[in-house]
């Protein structure tokens, strides 16, 4: 069965610290990963993928396929980060694929 | 850009009543919507695959009868939420990923999905 594990409901962290968001993921194929991000009071809208390896907003992320993880991370948080992160599966090739989600992670940045 | 649109935003209806939610992609076309519910503090979780043209998948658990989805056009998909209860309210969101060669997908990533702003439901 598909699943997607964020172990930590609330990361708190002071602007300028490095961030690392969690995630975990239960799949027997070969999946796609994306971290959505959802701003207060916004839609939730797409922040990466895995199979771009690109750098959004400084967030990186990185598919480990032996640890079955795709944590986010950030060297130096921002006030504007603050938001909650989905980690995202989807399976098979590329297409209109299921997203499965896990429960998400609330960033609070602090001044 | 690519924008989802739902209507309405929030809406209260009376216990056995029927609530229709609207999902339309604005400057896109899609043959797949996909519906979601999420509860407070927890996860969407997706209740059905709207399918342009054919029926509804629905996920293992959702009620069809309950949950009507209807994909009248590559721009328009509905869910209908029949004799609803207190159990039902909760907020909806829609998304379409960019079908690739239909109009308004070309600059648009088709592994993306475009998610609309969601509609929260109150049955009293």
């Amino acid at each position: 069965a598909q699943r997607v594990t964020q172990p930590e409901k609330l990361l708190s962290v002071f602007k300028g610290a490095p961030v690392e968001l969690k995630c975990n993921y239960s799949y027997s194929g070969s999946p796609e990963l994306f971290w959505y991000v959802q701003y207060s009071r916004q839609r939730l809208q797409l922040l990466l993928r895995h199979i771009s390896r690109e750098s959004i907003k400084g967030f990186t992320a990185d598919l480990n396929k032996g640890e079955t993880s795709f944590h986010l991370k950030k060297p130096f948080a921002q006030e504007e980060d603050s938001a909650m992160y989905y980690c995202a599966l989807s399976g098979g090739l590329s297409g209109f694929q299921k997203l499965v989600f896990g429960t998400g992670t609330r960033l609070l940045v602090s001044p | 850009g690519a924008v989802v649109s739902q209507h309405p935003s929030r809406v209260i209806c009376k216990s056995g009543t029927s609530v229709k939610i609207e999902c339309r992609s604005l400057d896109f076309q899609a043959t797949t919507m996909f519906w979601y519910r999420q509860f407070p503090k927890q996860s969407l979780m997706l209740m059905a695959t709207s399918n342009e043209g054919s029926k509804a998948t629905y996920e293992q658990g959702v009620e069809k009868d309950k949950f009507l989805i209807n994909h009248a056009s590559l721009t328009l998909s509905t869910l209908t939420v029949t004799s609803a209860h207190p159990e039902d309210s909760s907020f909806y969101i829609c998304s379409a990923p960019a079908d690739p060669g239909l109009a308004g997908t070309f600059f648009l990533s088709t592994d993306t999905q475009y998610f609309g702003p969601g509609t929260r439901l109150t049955v009293l």
